[in-house]
């Protein structure tokens, strides 16, 4: 059974600073990865979608890098501002529309 | 105007009433979902929609029933509400012809079941 687990929980930094979060998975079939952000009230905003073919995707200030073979993707956020604070979250999609879900890291800019 | 629109957007309900949350989108995709979210458990699907005669089960749907009125609108109904089922719920589409199963959200409905 796929699990995808992001740690950390929760993250707090100052503004400017670059950032990485953390997406681990347990099963490296998968077709994809994406990468949302939650803003309360505001359901969920896709940011980048990484094929299984791909080792990463960029958006802005966004990077999103995926080693299958290791089970992992980070979400590299760079010179980080107050309107980034949001919760994040990953998912893989396996097909089937079995698409697994994180828990999420709560992240924090401070001004 | 949102391209997935939920309603409502919070209900509270007593244990044993029979509630229906709406969805509707304007994105033209044929694909569509009904989510839960509960906190430390991520998003979990419950049912999924590929067109209008075409309805599956998820990882959690009993409890659950949903109907497919148009390819725009997806509506997952709670036959006699239970406290566990408490949640925010999100509706989601997808058309892989253009996205890549890149998933667009509603912005949720809180519900409470007393």
């Amino acid at each position: 059974k796929q699990e995808v687990t992001q740690i950390p929980a929760a993250l707090s930094v100052p503004e400017g600073e670059n950032l990485v979060l953390n997406c681990s998975f347990t099963d490296s079939a998968i077709y994809n990865l994406q990468w949302f952000r939650q803003d309360p009230g505001k359901g969920l905003t896709s940011l980048l979608l990484i094929q299984s073919s791909q080792r990463e995707q960029t958006s802005g200030r966004l990077n999103a890098s995926l080693d299958k073979s290791s089970g992992r993707s980070t979400l590299y956020i760079a010179a980080s501002q107050p309107g980034d604070s949001a919760t994040y979250l990953c998912a893989v999609f396996q097909g089937a529309q079995k698409l697994v879900f994180g828990q999420g890291t709560r992240l924090t800019i401070n001004p | 105007d949102a391209d997935v629109t939920q309603t409502p957007r919070n209900r509270i309900t007593k244990t044993g009433k029979r509630i229906m949350l709406e969805c509707s989108q304007t994105k033209g995709h044929d694909r569509m979902y009904w989510y839960r979210q509960d906190p430390g458990l991520g998003l979990r699907l419950i049912y999924y929609s590929f067109d209008v005669k075409d309805i599956n089960k998820g990882e959690i749907s009993d409890g659950y029933s949903v109907s497919r009125q148009a390819q725009a609108k997806f509506s997952l109904s709670l036959e006699s509400a239970i406290p566990n089922q408490t949640a925010l719920y999100f509706c989601a589409t997808s058309d892989p012809r253009t996205s890549n199963e890149k998933l667009f959200f509603g912005s949720g409905t809180q519900l409470s079941v007393l």
